[in-house]
């Protein structure tokens, strides 16, 4: 009974390739949200979307596609993977209106890219 | 100016003793505050919101000045199990925005 899960757990793959990762959430939240974690540990926002519509897009390469096809789900596609895209990707949701904004976190994904 | 600091730590700290954490943040129009844990190599975990009128969860107090734009957390007793990297985190507007966070403080609990 995962409230927000993703998968893969781990992603090792070459430069230059194409993956995805997908997240989904049973906690009846209809805003969901991609972060990035990079080598430094440092935590920051990529995208979120609300009931399958895009909200946010942070400054992040067009490499990256999210797709919502329902309000939970959340999948990310990478294209052209590069060097620099090796971090931990973390899925999470929340409510849209208040009172609480909590945000509810994934496990991660770790990329790495070689 | 970073949106919002910590001191990334660590603080070492014996068992038992009372540990406060303090942060900064640099929008005025930030509307709700956070403090999460999170483990090393784990996901971010909501610790507790942050209420003007502080709020208090088990041996956890949090407060917020928002004239000063100033977050703090104690922690009374402190064990073994609170050694993690405590993230402050603001939420600029509200519904679908992203949470910022700082870049953490590293807390080590001592036997």
């Amino acid at each position: 009974d995962t409230a927000v899960s993703q998968t893969p757990k781990y992603l090792v793959t070459q430069m230059g390739n194409d993956k995805s990762i997908k997240c989904e959430q049973n906690l009846g939240h209809d805003t969901m949200y991609w972060y990035k974690q990079d080598s430094k540990k440092f935590l920051k926002i990529m995208f979120s979307y609300n009931n399958k519509e895009l909200i946010i897009n942070e400054t992040v390469p067009n490499r990256f596609s999210p797709k919502s096809p329902d309000k939970a789900h959340l999948n990310l596609h990478i294209n052209s993977l590069e060097l620099g895209d090796s971090a931990v990707y973390f899925c999470a949701s929340s409510h849209l209106k208040g009172p609480s904004y909590e945000q509810y976190f994934g496990p991660g994904t770790r990329l790495t890219v070689t | 100016r970073k949106e919002v600091e910590q001191d990334p730590g660590p603080f070492n700290v014996p068992e038992g003793a009372t540990v406060a954490f303090n942060c900064t943040y640099s929008n005025s129009a930030s509307q709700s505050f956070f403090w999460y844990r999170q483990d090393c190599r784990k996901e971010p975990k909501l610790l507790m919101s942050v209420y003007s009128s502080g709020n208090e969860d088990g041996r956890f107090t949090a407060q917020l000045n928002r004239a000063s734009q100033y977050i703090s957390l104690l922690i009374r007793d402190s064990k073994l199990s609170d050694s993690a990297t405590y993230l402050c985190v603001v939420l600029r507007g509200g519904g679908a925005d992203g949470l910022t966070f700082g870049k953490g403080t590293h807390l080590i609990i001592q036997p």
